[in-house]
């Protein structure tokens, strides 16, 4: 099946910096990508809508000014966390999809300090 | 909106036992997609299943089944025969077009014991 790689899988920063998560979709094109975050024992809730191209899509109450995404290609798309603060700590995830499925890369484990 | 509910936070069972988690969705969209993912301690998220909207059929897959009934809109998933290595989160989603993003049911921690 279809493979999404994201890195790092575990990340420790200071606050105040930043740090950028990729996904990458390893054998197949993707329009569209998802990054989700969650929280211990939790849901994942769905952060933003990444477009190849365009300007990504947030959802209600993310601030797309402290997670900045880019999507340049149909391959790659990236999660900025910018000034991390200790309450950015969590696990956040990405999807890709094809026409039918859709597929998450392994996760990254974000510790602010 | 879409909506799914798992009902049951935490199950515990015994090894060799089956369990059934629930799943019941909401959803106004006629054609819609259902799916099951399994997350280990690990993190990632392991794809299970995905079933359309027209397709009833209960599926087996091992010692994986399937109830999708759309008159009670459930999509229930039982383990048969319940190992260690099953103890992980699962996960049920709901997406009501190709391409478009999944709503995530709040998940059940599965333990099973030895």
């Amino acid at each position: 099946g279809a493979v999404v790689s994201q890195h790092p899988s575990r990340v420790i920063c200071k606050s105040g910096t930043s740090v950028k998560i990729e996904c990458r979709s390893l054998d197949f094109q993707a329009t569209t990508m998802f990054w989700y975050r969650q929280f211990p024992k939790k849901s994942l809730m769905l952060m933003a809508t990444s477009n190849e191209g365009s300007k990504a899509t947030y959802e209600q109450g993310v601030e797309k000014d402290k997670f900045l995404i880019n999507h340049a290609s149909l391959t790659l798309s990236t999660l900025t966390v910018t000034s991390a603060h200790p309450e950015d700590s969590s696990f956040y995830i990405c999807s890709a999809r094809d026409i039918t499925e859709a597929f998450f890369g392994q996760g990254t484990r974000l510790t602010v300090v | 909106a879409q909506k799914v509910t798992q009902a049951q936070t935490e199950i515990s069972v015994v090894e060799k036992e089956d369990v059934t988690l629930d799943c019941v969705y909401e959803t106004r969209d006629t054609t819609y997609y259902l799916f099951w993912y399994k997350q280990p301690p690990s993190g990632e998220l392991v794809f299970l299943i995905r079933r359309n909207s027209f397709d009833e059929q209960n599926e087996i897959s091992g010692r994986y089944s399937w109830n999708f009934q759309k008159s009670t809109s459930s999509f229930n998933f039982t383990i048969t025969a319940s190992q260690v290595v099953d103890s992980a989160v699962y996960f049920c989603a709901l997406n009501v077009a190709s391409g478009s993003r999944l709503t995530f049911g709040e998940g059940t921690q599965l333990t099973v014991n030895p």
